[in-house]
């Protein structure tokens, strides 16, 4: 049972290139979730799914988009890198969205914007 | 002002000592909360959610203060182990009402 995998786990890219972020899930979870975590910060939501097909934006969605076309995925796309998106993000899952469920999240991916 | 704010330390303590985190919320419809631990370039990892009664995990004891808006961890006999930062989650109602706090770190010294 591997949980939630996340590649690449390091990455770096020229501004204005643009890249995808995998993150699959094998716990049949319907809940997925995209954060960043920036030094000495907390994370914060980017974008969440509560299903198949249904996606919404967090806290912070600008720059990035996602698509939820299977239980298992939710990719998190960066069209035009930007210094600002340099970070660590992390993608969890839970089983719902209800208050008392945790989340499960991955090792994160590392990414540098020069 | 912050959905949720921790003290960021550093807490330096030797083995075997108590040390205890705070934790306040602002808003008081929050419902569900927890604290999770981050090693050094790791993922978070929930380490025990905190119910209204307080709730007690081996070494490490929760408590929620409704009335006051703010959770607290309890770690007994610190072990070097133990070195890591501590997050603190408020959950409101729906899956994009989730709050990090900034973490509190720890080190554990021998």
């Amino acid at each position: 049972n591997a949980g939630v995998t996340q590649t690449p786990k390091f990455r770096i890219l020229k501004i204005g290139q643009s890249m995808t972020l995998q993150c699959t899930q094998d716990m049949n979870h319907n809940y997925m979730y995209w954060y960043r975590q920036d030094p000495g910060m907390g994370l914060k939501l980017i974008y969440y799914s509560v299903g198949a097909g249904i996606t919404d934006k967090g806290e912070v969605p600008n720059g990035y988009n996602v698509s939820r076309s299977t239980t298992e995925d939710f990719p998190l796309r960066l069209e035009l890198a930007a210094p600002s998106q340099t970070s660590v993000y992390f993608c969890a899952s839970s089983y719902s969205g209800r208050a008392d469920q945790p989340q499960h999240f991955g090792d994160g991916t590392r990414l540098s914007i020069l | 002002r912050k959905e949720v704010e921790q003290d960021p330390g550093p807490f330096n303590v030797p083995e075997g000592a108590t040390v205890a985190f705070n934790c306040t919320y602002s808003n008081s419809a929050s419902q569900s909360f927890f604290w999770y631990r981050q090693d050094c370039r790791k993922e978070p990892k929930l380490l025990m959610s905190v119910y209204s009664s307080g709730n007690e995990d081996g070494r490490f004891t929760a408590q929620l203060n409704r009335a006051s808006q703010y959770i607290s961890l309890l770690i007994r006999d610190s072990k070097l182990s133990d070195s890591a930062t501590y997050l603190c989650v408020v959950i409101r109602t729906g899956a994009n009402n989730l709050f990090f706090g900034t973490g509190t770190r720890l080190t554990v010294i021998p």
